[in-house]
């Protein structure tokens, strides 16, 4: 059975600070892993999506890289902003459905 | 592009009544999927359709739990009898074919918070 880990599980830091998210999963077998961010009260949103072929994706600040073979990926976030804050979960298909990590809950102080 | 659009966003019930939960996906997304996510949890899918066929089940518990997809749209997705560890946010999220399914996102609705008394 997959298991997927987030650490830490929360994460205070200075707005403007670079940061980095850590998943790690147990199953290699995977066909790709996501990153999504939860705000309070409200669904989830796709950050980044890589294919299992991939190494890394980037969107605008963020960065996810990921290690099939070490079961690990990371999202870095750079030059943090106060409107980053959320819980940010990471999650891997391998069948159809979505094994999703506890998520890490970060908050950026002004 | 309109998103995922779910009902109602709260419910409050006792334990052993009935509940339930709709949602309309975004417009052409063939598949449709219902999550349970527990506070503090991340979410775990209950069923998934493709269309109007369940293409996995497997986490729902059918003794107390159904859902439907009539007409391959809407879906709503039922409790009966509610017990106090059925309190959680339920998700739903559509993508736009389960046939590309590994290139395609999951949209997510905002979900309904069900609290049982």
């Amino acid at each position: 059975k997959q298991e997927v880990t987030q650490i830490p599980a929360a994460l205070s830091v200075p707005e403007g600070e670079n940061l980095v998210l850590n998943c790690s999963f147990t199953d290699s077998a995977i066909y790709n892993l996501q990153w999504f961010r939860q705000d309070p009260g409200k669904g989830l949103t796709s950050l980044l999506l890589i294919q299992s072929s991939q190494r890394e994706q980037t969107s605008g600040r963020l960065n996810a890289s990921l290690d099939k073979s070490s079961g690990r990926s990371t999202l870095y976030i750079a030059a943090s902003q106060p409107g980053d804050s959320a819980t940010y979960l990471c999650a891997v298909t391998r069948g159809y459905a979505l094994n999703f990590g506890k998520g890490t809950s970060l908050l950026v102080t002004p | 592009e309109a998103g995922v659009a779910q009902s109602p966003r709260y419910k409050i019930i006792e334990k052993r009544q009935s509940v339930a939960f709709w949602c309309n996906p975004i417009s052409g997304h063939a598949t449709l999927y219902w999550y349970q996510q527990i506070l503090g949890q991340g979410p775990k899918l209950l069923i998934q359709f493709q269309n109007n066929g369940v293409v996995d089940d497997s986490q729902l518990p059918k003794d107390r739990f159904s859902a439907e997809r009539l007409k391959g749209v809407d879906s709503t997705l039922k409790i009966q009898p509610a017990k106090l560890e059925d309190s959680a946010v339920y998700l739903c999220a559509s993508s736009l074919d389960v046939v590309d399914w590994p290139h395609q996102p999951q949209h997510f609705g905002d979900g309904t918070r069900l609290s049982i008394l």
